[in-house]
């Protein structure tokens, strides 16, 4: 197991065009987050599973915003009808215990 | 004002020095705190976790929680180059939605 994967690294995308991101944790993590994050900033929750459960939502995420945990493994996150405002870098992490997180390396999104 | 609020630096040291970089939050209810290293176009890395007050020391790392201050520390002891990155304190009351800091940049030169 190498660790918390994410795909693609990159994308660039058209204003108002949907896009969706992959987050495959680490096996026996139970627990998987969402966080983003702009230049500057630290990572802001944007959402958390335990299994396949979605258990907490920020009201960062809106409306154009979901994401899913099928069968409680991989996980992805969509955003519909983007905006230039969604451009960030979108970290996945995953935990078993809750004792820290770990990480993956995050897709970058453009919009533009 | 931020529930977290750190010093995003830049700071710049030279190589063996003693490092300390700071939080502060405004969440009594926090339990949780953080510590993570987050190299240019990575994802952040744990570096040390410490829950309620208290000091937690490993290797060259020791992070310090004031929790009736609501400060936290971070010192790095005989600092090196590779420790140059950014470093990011969070900070909990669940261990779940965690509240991380901006982040502080540092640069260690030889």
């Amino acid at each position: 197991d190498t660790g918390v994967s994410q795909n693609p690294r990159h994308k660039i995308t058209k204003r108002g065009q949907n896009v969706t991101f992959r987050c495959d944790p680490i096996s026996e993590h139970n627990r998987l987050y969402w966080y983003r994050q702009t230049l500057g900033q630290g990572p802001e929750f944007l959402t958390y599973f335990q299994n396949e459960a979605q258990l907490e939502k920020s009201r960062l995420l809106s409306d154009r915003f979901s994401a899913e945990r099928p069968k409680g493994s991989f996980s992805t996150l969509e955003i519909q009808r983007t905006e230039q405002g969604d451009s960030a870098m979108y970290l996945c992490a995953s935990s078993s215990t809750g004792v820290g997180y770990t990480f993956g390396s995050g897709t970058r999104l453009t919009v533009v | 004002q931020k529930e977290v609020e750190q010093d995003p630096g830049p700071l710049s040291v030279p190589e063996g020095a003693i490092v300390s970089l700071n939080c502060t939050y405004s969440n009594s209810a926090f339990q949780y705190f953080m510590w993570y290293r987050q190299y240019s176009r990575k994802g952040p890395e744990l570096l040390m976790y410490t829950y309620s007050s208290g000091n937690k020391e490993d290797g060259r790392f020791t992070a310090q929680v004031d929790k009736s201050s609501k400060y936290i520390s971070l010192f790095i002891r005989d600092s090196q180059p590779s420790d140059s990155a950014t470093y990011l304190c969070a900070m909990s009351y669940n261990n779940n939605d965690m509240r991380f800091g901006a982040g502080t940049r540092l640069t260690v030169k030889p």
